[in-house]
């Protein structure tokens, strides 16, 4: 069964450092994935999407990642950190019309 | 643009009490979810729906019941509510596509059960 995997429950950057979050799933066959970020009492939001169109994919607010099949990994990047990403994030992957969950990264921002 | 409605948003039971959570999309989305999160626990899927008419169980449907009698609309029921039952309940609707497969999610139900 298709599942994910996000390494780090927490994960502290400073103001203008490099965000990275880690997903690695598990499939036979190349999934559908996705990134959702969820800011503080609200529901959450789309962030990106992989469907194999290319392995880089761009989302909003200036994050993106990249799809590696070698590795199983789907890990969320940003080149710069601004306080307004603390958020918490979430791996998901496409499975059987359901879309599963990881248990979610919190993002601190340090000033 | 509503999106997707979560009524009510905030409810305290006592144990053994019943009650009843309306999501109400206006995307006309044919797939609707009910979703639980807990700390650390992420999200996990409680029941969904392919089309009006139609249920089905997620990861964790034990002590909920659903039904989605019109297109628009998925209710979330627990009939008596016990403590582990505490949660955010949050519903989320998407199109039929399964590329696309995009969730769009209400803001959610805050749940005590005391």
């Amino acid at each position: 069964a298709q599942s994910v995997t996000q390494l780090g429950s927490h994960v502290s950057v400073s103001e203008g450092a490099l965000v990275l979050l880690r997903c690695n799933y598990s499939s036979s066959v190349p999934p559908y994935l996705f990134w959702y970020v969820q800011y503080p009492n609200q529901g959450l939001q789309l962030l990106l999407k992989y469907t194999s169109a290319a392995t880089l994919v761009k989302g909003i607010n200036g994050f993106e990642a990249e799809f590696k099949k070698s590795e199983t990994s789907f890990h969320l990047t940003k080149p710069s950190a601004h306080m307004s990403d603390a958020a918490e994030y979430f791996c998901a992957v496409f499975r059987d019309d359901k879309i599963i969950f990881g248990k979610g990264t919190r993002l601190h921002i340090l000033p | 643009n509503a999106g997707v409605t979560q009524t009510p948003k905030f409810r305290v039971l006592k144990t053994g009490q019943s009650m009843t959570l309306l999501c109400a999309q206006d995307m006309n989305h044919e797939y609707m979810y009910w979703y639980r999160q807990d700390p650390g626990m992420g999200l996990r899927l409680i029941h969904y729906s392919v089309g009006e008419g139609t249920t089905a169980k997620g990861e964790v449907p034990d002590g909920y019941n659903v039904s989605r009698l019109k297109k628009q609309n998925f209710l979330l029921g627990l009939e008596s509510a016990a403590p582990s039952q505490t949660s955010v309940y949050f519903c989320a609707s998407s199109y039929v596509n399964r590329v696309t497969g995009e969730l769009f999610f209400g803001e959610g139900s805050r749940l005590t059960v005391l």
